[in-house]
């Protein structure tokens, strides 16, 4: 059974740092790997999706990297903004078209 | 841009009532998703359904069924409502069968049960 774990669970950063986010998954044998953002009370933001023959992807100040062999995805925040500050989830997409989450990482960043 | 639209935001509905949840999308997605949220627990899957009148279980179905009846169209219906039942509910659809593509959500619907 595929489990998706993201550290850290909680993240506060000042306004303009350089920020990691990591994921990681025990069962490699995946299709994809998708981040969304999701505010609170809200749905889910689609961010960038990997595909599995992929090793990154980026989308203005992020970048979202895989290493399937590693069973890791991290996605990079350059440059901080205060509008940054929502949850974080990656999920995986494995066999049986089953897509895994994570329980996040809630990201604040102050001014 | 591609819109996942949930038909209600806020709902509360007493015990043993009928509920219907309804997603639609517009672009023409193959796959669509029912997923419910609780605090510590996560996204779960509840069902999904890959083409008009399709459905398949996910990870908690039971209380729970589903209707496509029209492709852009995809109900979720809580037949008695109990209080376990009181969740944030999110609608989801995806463009390629198979090895999925991008997915999309709807904002959300969250249901309160009394």
């Amino acid at each position: 059974k595929q489990e998706v774990t993201q550290i850290p669970a909680a993240l506060s950063v000042p306004e303009g740092e350089n920020l990691v986010l990591n994921c990681s998954f025990t069962d490699s044998a995946i299709y994809n790997l998708q981040w969304f953002r999701q505010d609170p009370g809200k749905g889910l933001t689609s961010l960038l999706l990997i595909q599995s023959s992929q090793r990154e992807q980026t989308s203005g100040r992020l970048n979202a990297s895989l290493d399937k062999s590693s069973g890791r995805s991290t996605l990079y925040i350059a440059a901080s903004q205060p509008g940054d500050s929502a949850t974080y989830l990656c999920a995986v997409m494995g066999g049986g078209n089953k897509l895994t989450f994570g329980t996040g990482t809630q990201l604040k960043v102050e001014l | 841009d591609v819109k996942v639209t949930q038909s209600s935001r806020y709902l509360v509905k007493r015990t043993g009532e009928k509920v219907f949840l309804e997603c639609v999308q517009d672009m023409d997605h193959e796959n669509m998703f029912w997923y419910r949220q609780d605090p510590g627990l996560g996204l779960r899957l509840i069902y999904f359904s890959y083409d008009v009148k399709m459905k398949e279980k996910g990870d908690i179905p039971e209380g729970y069924s589903v209707s496509r009846e029209k492709k852009e169209r995809f109900s979720l219906i809580l037949e008695s409502a109990s209080t376990n039942q009181t969740s944030m509910y999110l609608c989801a659809s995806s463009f390629i069968r198979g090895t999925t593509g991008e997915l999309f959500f709807g904002e959300g619907s969250r249901l309160t049960v009394l």
